[in-house]
Parts: structure tokens; C-alpha cells; sequence
């Protein structure tokens, strides 16, 4: 079965600040895919990015980096110089079906506040 | 390029009841996928339609069932409501197309009385 746990609840920060938002996962497959998705008070769930399994190099898109390592099971999300904009509700995913999109199991999330 | 579009935004419904949720993808798109979200189980997977069929289903009861159109469209039906069902419904669409990605919808409240 999978499973995708985001220990962190809530995280709040100053602005500015960098943080980083922990994504452990647990699956038998040798091929699956890994999101980010961000939820904003609006409800809609954003795409942040998708990452397949054979694909461990890590990938910085502006003030967003993330860190894959398949020896921990971890796909975690650092946001450089926050800014009060990236407050949010922050969700890890894993599928392992096909095309990677269509069943999404998710985390918990992690809810995190930027403080101005 | 038109979103994901969920009707209605907002719904109260009583106990027993039925409810009908309507999805329209993004054109081009022909999965979409349901999902339920609530405080206590968070985000989980009901099922998803593709070209008219259900490819995958989540473990949900059979109260929640669904439906695909030839335009893509889809809609969620629960029957029977329960205080329990009372969450966020959110619709994704996707290609269905390697390296690509699902778009949300902003999801249909339901609140069940």
C-alpha cells in the first residue's frame, strides 16, 4: 500500500526566512511519481511540480528547490527568502499508476504561515 | 484556456438525500479524476474516468458513484447522505499523457445537515 506522511503540521516563519517542508513515502513499486501540490485559501489545489522515480536530480525553480533522495524515501520542498504569498497549505503526493496523474494519494499537509 | 470548472461551488444538503457534482475539464482533457477532502481523513482518491469508463476506483462506498460524458464532463453522485460526507469535492482533469500533470478544480463545498 502507499502511504506519503508529512510530519510537520503547521510551520510558521518570518519572512524572509528560508524553510523546508518534509515528504517521507512508502511504496512497493519500483516506478511511481512524486507532487507538490499547494492549496491556497481559494481551494484549488496548485501544481508545484512532478518528479518520476528513476529521476533522483534535484530541481530549483525560482525560490523553490526540491530534494529527492530515494535512499530515505524523501521528496522534501525548500522555499528560499519566503515571502507572505507562499502562505498556504503545502501537500506531498505519490502515484504509481501509468501516467503518474490520475490517482493521487496525498499527505496530510503541512500548513505554513509567513509571518510579515 | 478555460480551468477546471466545478458547479455548484456550495451546497446544503439533509441527512438522506442525494446530490448530484458536476465537473468540466479543461478541453483537450479526457480523465478526470474525484477527490474528497476533510479535516479528519485529509485529501483521498474516489475514483477516476477515462473516455467514458471508470479506470480507477478509491475505497469509498458504493453511495458514491460516477459518471463520464462523451464531452468529457463528469459528475459525482452520493446517495443517501450522511453528516460524514460533509467536505470538499474536488475535480482534476489531466491528459492522461506521460510527464504531465493534474489541474484542480476549486471544488464543490457540501455540507450535509
Amino acid at each position: 500500500a502507499q502511504k506519503v506522511t508529512q510530519a510537520q503540521t503547521e510551520i510558521s516563519v518570518v519572512e524572509k526566512e528560508d524553510v523546508t517542508l518534509d515528504c517521507v513515502y512508502e511504496t512497493r513499486d519500483t516506478t511511481y511519481y512524486l507532487f507538490w501540490y499547494k492549496q491556497p485559501p481559494s481551494g484549488e489545489l496548485v501544481f508545484l511540480i512532478r518528479r518520476n522515480s528513476f529521476d533522483e536530480q534535484n530541481e530549483i525553480s525560482g525560490r523553490y528547490s526540491w530534494n529527492f533522495q530515494k535512499s530515505t524515501s524523501s521528496f522534501n520542498f525548500t522555499i528560499t527568502a519566503s515571502q507572505v504569498v507562499d502562505s498556504a497549505v503545502y501537500f506531498c503526493a505519490l502515484s504509481d499508476v501509468f501516467f503518474g496523474n490520475e490517482k493521487l494519494t496525498f499527505g496530510t499537509g503541512t500548513r505554513l504561515t509567513i509571518i510579515p | 484556456k478555460a480551468g477546471v470548472t466545478q458547479t455548484p461551488r456550495y451546497l446544503i444538503k439533509t441527512r438522506g438525500q442525494q446530490v448530484t457534482l458536476s465537473c468540466s475539464p479543461i478541453s483537450g482533457h479526457r480523465s478526470v479524476s474525484w477527490y474528497q477532502q476533510t479535516p479528519g481523513q485529509g485529501l483521498q482518491f474516489l475514483f477516476e474516468y477515462f473516455s467514458e469508463t471508470q479506470r480507477n476506483k478509491g475505497n469509498f462506498p458504493g453511495r458514491f458513484s460516477g459518471r463520464q460524458f462523451s464531452n468529457s464532463r463528469s459528475e459525482m453522485n452520493v446517495s443517501t447522505l450522511e453528516l460524514g460526507d460533509s467536505a470538499l469535492y474536488l475535480c482534476a482533469s489531466s491528459s492522461r499523457q506521460a510527464n504531465t500533470e493534474a489541474f484542480f478544480g476549486q471544488g464543490t463545498r457540501l455540507t450535509v445537515v
